[in-house]
């Protein structure tokens, strides 16, 4: 079976401090993947998605940015952080062969982050 | 561009039927998803339309009409751990990589 993780699940960090998060995809192969963040009582934005490795597609210009080194592998970073970057960081990954089929997306457990 | 609207908070009482609605205007449409989130958790998926009419999964169930781009989701027989966040999402055409956007979600109070 699929499984997704996502680490690690909360980080407090001072403001200009630099940022990485990971997320690994067992059980699959060349998964979309995605970056969202959700503020407090807000719904999910979409901050990146990933069809391969290496393609990253940005939704909103901001202090982020998302790699893909392996296919099952996906990290947003950033090398300054903002008080503004705070949330509920959530990878997820969809199966880019579920075409009617409607599974949806999975989501890691997610990163709660806090800068100070 | 893509809006989705839905209701910010809905009360309910044990034991009984409520429905979460969501419209929604999109510039492309290939499914609409209902997940559910608890406090502090992840969302897990629910449900997903993709053809008018209605899909039924045990107490829940989920409405579509994509000509009037608005969907329902459908609790029955609720119980206290159905009090969560419920996110209705539409997810984008496959040449879009399947990206969905979500609404702000609609946070449901179970009260005994």
């Amino acid at each position: 079976s699929q499984t997704i993780h996502q680490w690690p699940a909360t980080l407090v960090q001072p403001v200009g401090s630099p940022l990485s998060l990971e997320c690994t995809v067992e059980g699959t192969s060349n998964p979309n993947l995605y970056w969202y963040r959700q503020a407090a009582g807000r719904g999910l934005q979409l901050l990146f998605y990933s069809v391969g490795i290496g393609q990253i597609s940005s939704e909103v210009p901001q202090n982020l940015s998302a790699s893909r080194p392996q296919d099952r592998q996906f990290i947003l970073s950033s090398k300054k952080l903002l008080l503004s970057d705070s949330g509920f960081y959530l990878c997820a990954w969809s199966d880019p062969l579920d075409r009617g089929i409607g599974y949806g997306y999975t989501f890691g457990s997610g990163t709660r982050l806090t800068v100070v | 561009g893509q809006n989705i609207d839905q209701p910010t908070e809905m009360t309910a009482t044990e034991g009984a039927i409520v429905q979460i609605n969501c419209t929604y205007q999109t510039s492309g449409f290939n499914g609409l998803f209902w997940y559910q989130q608890h406090a502090g958790e992840a969302p897990t998926f629910l449900s997903y339309n993709v053809l008018d009419g209605l899909e039924e999964k045990g107490r829940f169930s989920s409405f579509l009409s994509r000509s009037k781009g608005y969907s329902y989701l459908l609790l029955k027989e609720l119980q206290m751990k159905d009090s969560a966040s419920y996110l209705c999402a539409v997810r984008d055409q496959w040449a879009n990589a399947g990206k969905s956007t979500f609404g702000d979600g609609t946070t449901l109070t179970v009260k005994p």
